[in-house]
């Protein structure tokens, strides 16, 4: 079983939708979740990380992580076609981080 | 602020020889880099941690002889993949971290490495 479970998609939304992405994990030793994006032939960018269960809001997007069930969410709302991406979770022990496989969103305008 | 640059982007070489990847921090100084491969469709694995001045620590399953890293300075780190395959052919992705926060990774664009 991988530490790090996430569905890879590909996922298709039309513009303005809610955008609901999710990871699961096994790994107790987690302590700070993040959500990368990754646009084609580049390197990820952090979009946002979190510690606690609860959610964190920035701007269109927000994070969700519940600790209880090992899963954590991202949402984006008023999704727009340059949100079109690969979306990573990752989490991280340590020093180390541990991704999922990406999903990826493609917004339909 | 914070951007990671690599060189070249991409790359192809032939099978045996030796390849160099340079992973360079523009606008901080990083004690700390890592080394990452993604195939395609699959997820960023971590091959190596990269202190300045001191020997790579690697992942398990990462041959050390293979891919020599080198962070002679708190700019530059250099990953070289030695007698290359093609079954190395892969995409590298090197980060940075700023100020000792692990959260705060900043990646590289990467390398596309085809070995033929």
């Amino acid at each position: 079983q991988k530490e790090v479970e996430q569905d890879p998609g590909p996922l298709s939304v039309p513009e303005g939708a809610i955008v609901s992405l999710n990871c699961t994990y096994s790994n107790s030793a987690f302590q700070y979740f993040m959500w990368y994006r990754q646009y084609s032939r580049k390197g990820p960018e952090l979009l946002m990380y979190t510690y606690s269960s609860g959610n964190k809001e920035d701007g269109r997007f927000t994070a969700q992580v519940d600790k209880s069930s090992k899963y954590i969410s991202l949402f984006i709302r008023d999704s727009q076609p340059s949100d079109s991406a690969t979306y990573l979770c990752a989490m991280r022990t340590n020093e180390k981080l541990t991704f999922g496989t990406g999903t990826r969103l493609t917004i339909i305008p | 602020g914070a951007v990671v640059s690599q060189h070249p982007s991409r790359v192809i070489c032939k099978s045996g020889t030796s390849v160099k990847i340079e992973c360079r921090s523009l606008d901080f100084q990083a004690t700390t880099m890592f080394w990452y491969r993604q195939f395609p469709k699959q997820s960023l694995m971590l091959m190596a941690t990269s202190n300045e001045g001191s020997k790579a620590t690697y992942e398990q399953g990462v041959e050390k002889d293979k891919f020599l890293i080198n962070h002679a300075s708190l700019t530059l780190s250099t990953l070289t993949v030695t007698s290359a395959h093609p079954e190395d052919s892969s995409f590298y992705i090197c980060s940075a971290v700023t100020g000792g926060f692990v959260n705060e990774q900043y990646f590289g664009p990467g390398t596309r490495l085809t070995v033929t």
